[in-house]
């Protein structure tokens, strides 16, 4: 299970911070990511935190590279979304996501997502 | 990569539902599918081009090949009405990121 929290209300330019707590898997063992969708769009991936195996790297879409930063905290069980300098186009639902293993690479596991709003 | 989908879909119930995932060479990737009903997370439902996961009815069915992956619904009914989304990880792009489709909406008529 996946939880997310840390949405709300943002001004064009500042920053936020996601967090996602995870149960129910070892959570070193699992490549985490975040997925957003804007209001009335579709799926768009953020980026990813990969598992202690590969030293936790981390890949960003083009969209937030450099702007987005995602790290984790194991003793936690917690991955987390640091955004800044948002636009109004960072405005979405912000769903942290993994994969149970079970189905090969495929994303199983979904939060229910929390909102995220950029707005002055 | 880009995915591209149809925006929309309508079928009646009991009729089958195909939605096509157009990519160059999406054949040579696995792709997954995703069910989202409104409000709520995706749900996986196809996944590596043909499997599906427990849970998930026989009528969901998948294929891929060449420029186009396809999800089929047979014997469609009026709890199928959703948002649907392919997606393959894109290992030949830098940061081999996670590439979803343009969804299409699917309305049981």
């Amino acid at each position: 299970q996946l939880v997310e929290s840390g949405g709300g209300l943002v001004q064009p330019g500042g920053s936020l911070r996601l967090s996602c707590v995870a149960s129910g898997i070892i959570f070193s063992d699992h490549y985490m990511d975040w997925v957003r969708q804007a209001p009335g769009k579709g799926l768009e991936w953020v980026g990813r935190s990969r598992n202690k195996a590969t030293s936790y790297t981390t890949d960003y879409a083009a969209s937030v590279k450099g702007r987005f930063t995602i790290s984790r905290d194991g003793s936690k069980d917690s991955l987390y979304l640091e955004m800044s300098s948002v636009k109004a186009e960072d405005t979405a639902v912000y769903f942290c996501a993994s994969r149970s293993g079970r189905h090969r690479n495929a994303i199983d596991i979904w939060g229910q997502g929390t909102m995220v709003t950029v707005s002055s | 990569s880009v995915l591209t989908q149809p925006p929309s879909l309508s079928v009646a119930p009991g009729q089958t539902a195909r939605i096509t995932c157009g990519g160059i060479s999406i054949g040579s990737q696995g792709v997954h599918w995703y069910q989202q009903k409104p409000g709520r997370a995706p749900v996986l439902v196809v996944y590596d081009d043909t499997d599906r996961p427990s849970g998930i009815p026989e009528r969901f069915s998948g294929s891929n090949s060449g420029n186009t992956a396809t999800l089929t619904i047979t014997r469609v009914e009026t709890g199928d009405e959703a948002d649907y989304y392919c997606q393959v990880w894109d290992i030949a792009t830098s940061d081999h990121p996670e590439v979803f489709g343009t969804g299409t909406q699917v309305t049981v008529l």
